[in-house]
């Protein structure tokens, strides 16, 4: 079964308003979980890590503000895309170690249509 | 530079027959790990596969292995007895070094279609 899950799997939403993905481990805590974008056809690019108890750290060219993060809690991180427009589009999911970091587990991932 | 090359964008293999879809990586950390997902088209990350960069042997689980060559700097990836549901996107990734986290840099994958 599912070890770490996100949620919604698919959402649409309208340009302007904000979506919120959500993403937690199920059986094991998880002070650190990442989020990454994936286009069509293309690779997973890391977007941001983020911390439980402490600010999400973003990779370069990611808009901070466009995409909230926030580590509630050990075991859930959230993504929000805020003044969704269409080129936010896209595959979004999260991933979280287990351990040592040895295993890291992914979420089913969220498509994202902003219409 | 890409730190992990995946020169195979789409491979075919026969139902039953083994497979290996390459992977090479550059890192000048010498602790790294690289791992192996598998992602079909519904989209799910798949965890296959995990090679620590200090482990001695190839890392196997089940019908996947892991070619680990550390002086080519390669990671290939070894299916046996291949059947249809292996059919996917297949990525590598590394992780560098504990300063970086757990976080992935990923290949650009390599589409497997397994043939009846």
């Amino acid at each position: 079964g599912a070890v770490v899950s996100q949620h919604p799997s698919w959402v649409i939403c309208k340009s302007g308003t904000s979506v919120k993905i959500e993403c937690r481990s199920l059986d094991f805590q998880a002070t650190t979980m990442f989020w990454y974008r994936q286009f069509p056809k293309q690779s997973l690019m890391l977007m941001a890590t983020s911390n439980e108890g402490s600010k999400a750290t973003y990779e370069q060219g990611v808009e901070k503000d466009k995409f909230l993060i926030n580590h509630a809690s050990l075991t859930l991180s959230t993504l929000t895309v805020t003044s969704a427009h269409p080129e936010d589009s896209s595959f979004y999911i999260c991933s979280a170690p287990r351990g040592a970091g040895n295993t890291i587990y992914f979420g089913e991932g969220s498509w994202l249509t902003v219409v | 530079a890409q730190k992990i090359t995946q020169t195979q964008p789409g491979m075919f293999v026969q139902e039953k027959e083994a497979v290996t879809l390459d992977c090479t990586y550059d890192t000048s950390d010498p602790s790294y790990g690289l791992f192996w997902y598998k992602q079909p088209s519904s989209g799910e990350m798949i965890f296959l596969i995990y090679q620590g960069s200090y482990d001695q042997q190839n890392a196997t689980e089940g019908r996947y292995s892991l070619n680990f060559q550390k002086a080519r700097k390669s990671a290939n990836l070894v299916i046996s007895a291949s059947q249809l549901g292996d059919s996917a996107m297949y990525f590598c990734a590394m992780r560098e070094g504990r300063e970086y986290g757990n976080k992935l840099v990923f290949g650009a994958g390599t589409i497997l279609r397994v043939k009846s």
